[in-house]
């Protein structure tokens, strides 16, 4: 069964880096996730697509300080300098044959 | 510039009915799946159903299976989702969200969501 799993929440520090996790589930770690992220009272936003080797492709006008990194069945998003707005919740999402699923979240805390 | 506007939501009672749209535009419509994604109040994302380009192929989560129907009229470039048999679970902001190409899943663009309240 393909399961994304993600800790509920994370804090760092204002200019401070996070790195966020989002791990496959046993027999899916060569497919490639979404990071997505969602502001408070907001419509998620597509920041990047990323692949199993590492490589990732970011959407339209996301920031160098949003970059994506792979390990095995990991996936993950760092974010350099945080800014306040970078507070949010961020999903991992993935697909199947003929489903799509998505991750628990992360609610990141800028403190 | 790829552009979904999500529409039709409302408040209905328990067992009623209700017709969602999403209308697309700055894309090739027919080649791309789309989906609905659902985000009850303070919960996390979920999708609901999805629709391949032609139309024919269509997938539901369990929790929506037999209750919703997913179609698309691709001549008006919109994707309709008909939610029949409503219960208070299903109370949720409604988002309609395009693959980013025709062979991947990944979605790489959003509607700005409407709200669907099931409530007597």
């Amino acid at each position: 069964q393909l399961v994304l799993t993600q800790s509920p929440s994370a804090s760092a520090s204002l200019g401070a880096s996070v790195k966020l996790t989002c791990t496959l589930s046993s027999g899916h770690s060569n497919y490639p996730i979404a990071w997505h992220q969602q502001q408070p009272e907001k419509g998620p936003r597509y920041l990047m697509k990323l692949t199993s080797d590492g490589s990732h492709t970011k959407g339209d006008g996301i920031p160098d300080r949003f970059s994506g990194s792979s390990s095995g069945a990991e996936r993950y998003l760092t974010i350099s300098s945080l800014h306040s707005e970078d507070e949010a919740d961020y999903y991992c999402q993935t697909w199947g044959t003929g489903i799509w699923v998505f991750g628990g979240g992360t609610k990141l805390t800028v403190l | 510039e790829v552009q979904l506007l999500d529409s039709g939501g409302g408040l209905v009672q328990p067992g009623g009915s209700l017709r969602l749209s999403c209308a697309a535009s700055g894309f090739t419509f027919t080649s791309y799946a789309m989906s609905w994604v659902r985000q009850a109040p303070g919960k996390g994302l979920e999708w609901v159903s999805g629709v391949f380009g032609s139309g024919d192929i269509t997938s539901y989560a369990d929790s929506v299976k037999g209750r919703f129907t997913i179609s698309r009229d691709n001549s008006k470039k919109t994707v309709y989702l008909q939610m029949n048999g409503l219960r208070g679970e299903d109370t949720a902001m409604y988002y309609c969200a395009k693959d980013l190409s025709p062979r991947d899943g990944i979605f790489d663009s959003w509607g700005q969501g409407t709200l669907v309240t099931v409530s007597s």
